[in-house]
């Protein structure tokens, strides 16, 4: 069965511009997190998706950032505009509610 | 608020000596703990739960909730174990799925 997957693996852009992360979970996983590890920094949550409806987007860090699960499966985070400090290395992962979380490879999301 | 401290960034242990990686949290409630490992060029993955009290690649790993730890131990160190180790605790209220980790312990075994 495969894993979470995520796309793209690395994106380098100019402070300004857009960039659109993809999240597809595990089938059949109802719960998909988004989490971020900035420079440094810990791991930190952003948002949590029960099918396509927002549970939990406390961590999201202002409206730059938009995350959609349209349908309830895939998703998409999209960052516009892009600042320096978002660089980081965006991860996603998903459950099936009250178990253990499974993680994509990462995003490297680079801002110059 | 859900807080975790892995007081370690960095642990060098010799190859079959004892392994022990500090985690402590903070939380109301009763959380539940987990260990992720990332290994060199892998995803991070699930180690251990604390509600499953299993054994794997022979770490263990005991919720101590008086000391409000939840330390990762093996008794004899392989080379394989060099990698990023990452304590995380999801809360017990309803709907709070989250995951709050630490900042990593990175763990060299010496040959």
């Amino acid at each position: 069965e495969a894993g979470v997957t995520q796309f793209p693996s690395h994106s380098v852009i100019e402070k300004g511009q857009t960039v659109t992360l993809r999240c597809d979970p595990i089938s059949g996983h109802d719960n998909l997190y988004w989490y971020r590890r900035v420079m440094g920094k810990e791991i930190k949550f952003l948002l949590h998706f029960v099918k396509e409806s927002k549970q939990d987007e406390s961590g999201m860090p202002n409206n730059r950032f938009l995350a959609e699960r349209t349908g309830g499966t895939y998703s998409t985070l999209k960052v516009q505009p892009a600042e320096l400090e978002d660089s980081g290395v965006y991860f996603c992962a998903s459950s099936q509610t009250g178990l253990a979380q499974y993680f994509g490879p990462g995003t490297r999301l680079t801002v110059l | 608020a859900q807080r975790v401290t892995q007081p370690e960034k960095l642990l060098s242990v010799f190859k079959g000596a004892p392994v022990e990686l500090k985690c402590n949290y903070s939380y109301s409630g009763s959380p539940e703990l987990f260990w992720y490992v990332q290994y060199s060029r892998q995803r991070l993955q699930l180690l251990l739960r604390h509600i499953s009290r299993e054994s794997i690649k022979g770490f263990t790993a005991d919720l101590n909730k008086g000391e409000t730890s939840f330390h990762l131990k093996k008794p004899f160190a392989q080379e394989e174990d060099s990698a990023m180790y990452y304590c995380a605790l999801r809360g017990s209220n309803f709907g709070n799925e989250k995951l709050t980790f630490g900042t990593g312990t990175r763990l060299t075994i010496i040959p």
